[in-house]
């Protein structure tokens, strides 16, 4: 079946710095979301990219989809610590209708004050 | 955006129960789904509620264990039977945009089985 890979698992970054994570689908996608889940709390969507090469900014978010549509990746800049949290990317099951989506494993940000 | 609610928030509950967790929508849905995220790990479906029929279950998961209702738009209860300490978990219901297959999650229940 579909699997959805994301890097790093983790990533520990000081306030200020940068930061990246890398969502690979197995398969191509028709579409990417992007979900963030705070400490304790429920995953909340972010965005979602269609097209190939399609890229999205959200203040100091910075979405991209790759050109074949089977990558994905979340850049941060300037992290702060509201940023913390886990960041997952969600991808279509395949089947039409089925609106079903599998998700990565997810990518645990802290960020030292 | 819908607005969804679950109940109960938490529990602690004896091995050998049954607990029965509500996801109410504000609005009608089409699609609802019921999740698993065991601590520190990602979501894994348990099963897509569909109204007027049986839920339609992924590998790995039965109905005997996880019963699912949804005798309406807006609303749908999962049960844990039978509970184990292996069932402890946060349970989440979500449901999908109109016409999209962008997803909306509750608040979850945070289950301990002891």
């Amino acid at each position: 079946g579909q699997q959805v890979m994301q890097i790093p698992q983790y990533q520990h970054v000081q306030e200020g710095e940068d930061f990246t994570t890398y969502c690979n689908s197995s398969t191509t996608l028709s579409n990417i979301q992007w979900y963030k889940q705070r400490p304790g709390g429920h995953p909340v969507f972010l965005i979602q990219l269609v097209k190939s090469g399609e890229v999205k900014k959200q203040k100091r978010l910075t979405f991209q989809f790759g050109e074949a549509k089977k990558n994905s990746s979340l850049h941060i800049t300037a992290t702060q610590t509201t940023d913390v949290g886990t960041y997952f990317c969600a991808g279509p099951n395949s089947g039409a209708g089925s609106y079903q989506l599998t998700f990565g494993k997810g990518t645990k940000l802290s960020v030292i004050p | 955006s819908a607005v969804i609610s679950q109940k109960p928030s938490r529990d602690i509950c004896q091995r050998g129960t049954s607990l029965t967790i509500q996801c109410q929508v504000d609005s009608q849905v089409t699609m609802m789904f019921w999740y698993r995220q065991q601590p520190g790990q990602s979501l894994t479906l348990i099963a897509t509620a569909n109204q007027g029929s049986e839920a339609t279950y992924e590998s790995g998961f039965v109905i005997d264990k996880f019963p699912i209702s949804r005798p309406n738009l807006t609303f749908s209860t999962l049960t844990v039977s039978n509970m184990s300490p292996e069932d402890s978990s946060i349970y989440l219901c979500s449901v999908a945009a109109l016409n999209t297959d962008t997803q909306y999650f509750g608040p979850g229940t945070r289950l301990t089985v002891l």
